[in-house]
């Protein structure tokens, strides 16, 4: 089946330490975006990313990072520098500006997302 | 400046109940998205419905229903004689037709639907 795979859906981080949070898609969509979800609050975007090998930082990108070296693959870091990682994380694609559906601004999917918690 | 509002944080009703969702939002541009989507507890956003500007019509699909009105900014959802499955948190977004297309999220609705 197509879709997003958000893995692990748990994670425990020590402070200090860089962790990296799994997404991959079998969609052929060409964006991807990660979000970040706390408690009572709507989706902040951390990253996005249009096209293989180019990304954009998003509203609460500090103490992330992302790559983009394959089409199916989004993996984010967690690193020490972001002060507060604990949160909900979601990871999701759409169709992006190179393909005609494009122009129709088509819906995001979404994975399940991973649950970070520092420890 | 772009903003999405859902003035109501949570919603607790009967089952069958009417509910309705309210989301209003801000823009500039003359072409512009708007959707819903639905958070379960198990965390993953479901896709509801997607809007253009350029078309008013209300939808119905289901128990599910979607009033867009321009002239008040507003685009809310109504679930008819819901059902404790409807519990969920719901988003409404905004997309402007620019080159990023980021998407513009309320802050969430949590339904909850007691039997």
């Amino acid at each position: 089946d197509g879709g997003i795979t958000q893995s692990p859906k748990y994670l425990f981080r020590k402070e200090g330490q860089n962790v990296t949070l799994s997404c991959e898609q079998n969609l052929n969509h060409d964006a991807m975006y990660w979000y970040r979800q706390d408690p009572g609050q709507g989706l902040r975007l951390i990253y996005y990313s249009q096209i293989v090998n180019d990304f954009q930082k998003g509203d609460i990108a500090e103490g992330y990072s992302v790559s983009r070296e394959k089409k199916e693959s989004f993996p984010l870091t967690v690193t020490s520098a972001q002060k507060n990682p604990t949160a909900f994380y979601l990871c999701a694609s759409r169709v992006g500006p190179g393909r005609i559906g494009a122009l129709l601004n088509t819906e995001a999917f979404f994975g399940q997302g991973t649950r970070l918690t520092v420890v | 400046a772009q903003k999405v509002t859902q003035a109501q944080t949570e919603i607790s009703v009967v089952e069958k109940e009417d509910v309705t969702l309210d989301c209003v939002y801000e823009t500039r541009d003359t072409t512009y998205y708007l959707f819903w989507y639905k958070q379960p507890p198990s965390g993953e956003l479901v896709f509801l419905i997607r809007r253009n500007s350029f078309d008013e019509q209300n939808e119905i699909s289901g128990r599910y229903s979607w009033n867009f009105q321009k002239s008040t900014s507003s685009f809310n959802f109504t679930i008819t004689a819901s059902q404790v499955v409807d519990s969920a948190v719901y988003f409404c977004a905004l997309q402007n037709a620019g080159n990023n297309r980021k998407l513009i999220w309320g802050l969430g609705t949590s339904l909850a639907v007691n039997p």
